[in-house]
């Protein structure tokens, strides 16, 4: 079946502007997160969804994040008034649920570049 | 404080040489796994592993070899006669049965060269 796909795959905008990624996760996959990864770093957790529950939004790094989960499904990371700093790669996961066991599939991503 | 680290940086190697990437994590629950991932050139993240807590056996899966020992809290990951293809950022990650999130190291970049 499909995997995670995240659409776009490149965004570059200028400082300022307001951008949304999406995220489909794989079908039946009732987790999805979302991580940010800059330059030559590691993956940086920014907010977990699972189900119905209400999402862990403890990584996110400032009010100008923010990530809604359309009926448990689709998933859009929205950056206001972006920043230079913003530019990462975006990474969205998803897996079949909750438990710490369950490993995570992983999207291309989204490269932003903030001018 | 970090929960996963990674001190390799960068490791080049040979073709054909053997390879191991470090991973040292820290953890206050009884209860987690630990896993690998690579990161090849495209960008595209792979699951390579999971280990759980419970489980100490060594894993060999072809040329990929895994040794987590607890005593040393380490999943240390072994490449025999690597291949170009290896060459990727891998990622060490645990995660803690009471909690959502996924700890991420900040990757070793392994370059095979031919």
């Amino acid at each position: 079946g499909a995997g995670v796909s995240q659409s776009p795959s490149n965004k570059v905008t200028e400082k300022g502007k307001d951008v949304e990624l999406r995220c489909d996760p794989i079908s039946g996959h009732t987790a999805l997160y979302w991580y940010r990864q800059s330059l030559g770093q590691g993956l940086e957790f920014l907010i977990y969804f699972q189900g119905n529950s209400a999402p862990d939004k403890s990584g996110l790094p400032s009010d100008r994040f923010s990530a809604e989960r359309t009926g448990g499904s689709v998933s859009t990371l929205t950056i206001q008034r972006t920043q230079q700093e913003d530019s990462a790669v975006y990474l969205c996961a998803s897996s079949l649920g909750t438990s710490g066991s369950r490993e995570q599939f992983f999207g291309p991503g989204t490269r932003l570049t903030v001018l | 404080a970090q929960k996963v680290t990674q001190a390799q940086t960068e490791i080049s190697v040979v073709e054909k040489e053997d390879v191991t990437l470090d991973c040292v994590y820290e953890t206050r629950d009884t209860t987690y796994y630990l896993f690998w991932y690579k990161q090849p050139p495209s960008g595209e993240l792979v699951f390579l592993i999971r280990r759980n807590s419970f489980d100490e056996q060594n894993e060999i899966s072809g040329r990929y070899s895994w040794n987590f020992q607890k005593s040393t809290s380490s999943f240390n990951f072994t490449i025999t006669a690597s291949q170009v293809v290896d060459s990727a950022v891998y990622f060490c990650a645990l995660s803690e049965a009471g909690g959502n999130q996924f700890y991420f190291g900040t990757g070793t970049s392994l370059t095979v060269i031919p």
